[in-house]
């Protein structure tokens, strides 16, 4: 089963309004990495957290992660019809393998 | 700054044709990572590579195979092409080896169709 779920699976906002993603996972991790992909092209990297790391921030970009309830936020302050895209958690597990195990994705769609 | 290199970007072949994608990292980044994601699916991790040596194994069919070479760029084979291996495939690459604390850093994907 997935490692990562996502919600919501949809979101539909107004520009300018804040967006809040939710990623939960099962199995301990070494670090919570989230990805944007547009529509049917590449996964862009924005922001790794660490599992020793409670919140971070990037530009208009707060992460939060909860190591407890195996959780994490993606929160996008003031969105623009650009941020319109899906939205991928991807999780590093602690136990020293590489790969990256993806949750299932938000969709964003931010309307002008 | 250079990025990952995966070519060709789009690839149409026929049912069981065989198909081979290829992977250029990052210069001075030492492991390849491959993930399949299929129409409207999250990316799947199908294996990946350190120096040269395989070093984790995902969901990889039997009819898939992979490898690194010397000048670390990988390539993907897929022999026996089935319509469910339509998708977009995605190559990764990281300066860190084993233990993972880098970032991934993934190129803009081969979009495999089989006909």
């Amino acid at each position: 089963s997935q490692q990562g779920e996502e919600d919501p699976q949809a979101l539909s906002i107004q520009e300018g309004e804040n967006a809040t993603m939710n990623c939960s996972y099962k199995t301990s991790i070494n670090n919570l990495q989230w990805y944007r992909q547009n529509s049917g092209r590449g996964l862009v990297h924005l922001i790794l957290i660490r599992s020793n790391e409670r919140e971070k921030h990037s530009g208009r970009l707060r992460v939060t992660l909860d190591t407890s309830k195996k959780s994490s936020s993606l929160l996008i302050t003031a969105s623009r019809a650009a941020d319109t895209a899906s939205y991928f958690c991807a999780t590093l597990l602690a136990s020293g393998f590489q790969k990256l195990v993806f949750g299932t994705g938000t969709r964003l769609l931010v309307s002008p | 700054a250079a990025g990952v290199i995966q070519s060709p970007r789009h690839l149409i072949k026929e049912k069981r044709e065989t198909a081979t994608l290829k992977c250029y990292p990052i210069p001075r980044h030492d492991t390849v990572y491959w993930y399949q994601q299929g129409p409207g699916q999250d990316p799947q991790f199908l294996i990946s590579f350190y120096e040269k040596m395989q070093s984790d194994k995902g969901s990889i069919p039997d009819r898939f195979s992979a490898q690194q070479f010397s000048d670390y760029h990988s390539e993907l084979n897929m022999s026996s092409l089935e319509l469910g291996d339509s998708a977009l495939y995605f190559c990764a690459s990281s300066p860190g080896g084993t233990g993972g604390e880098n970032e991934q850093y993934f190129g803009p994907g081969t979009r495999l169709t089989v006909t």
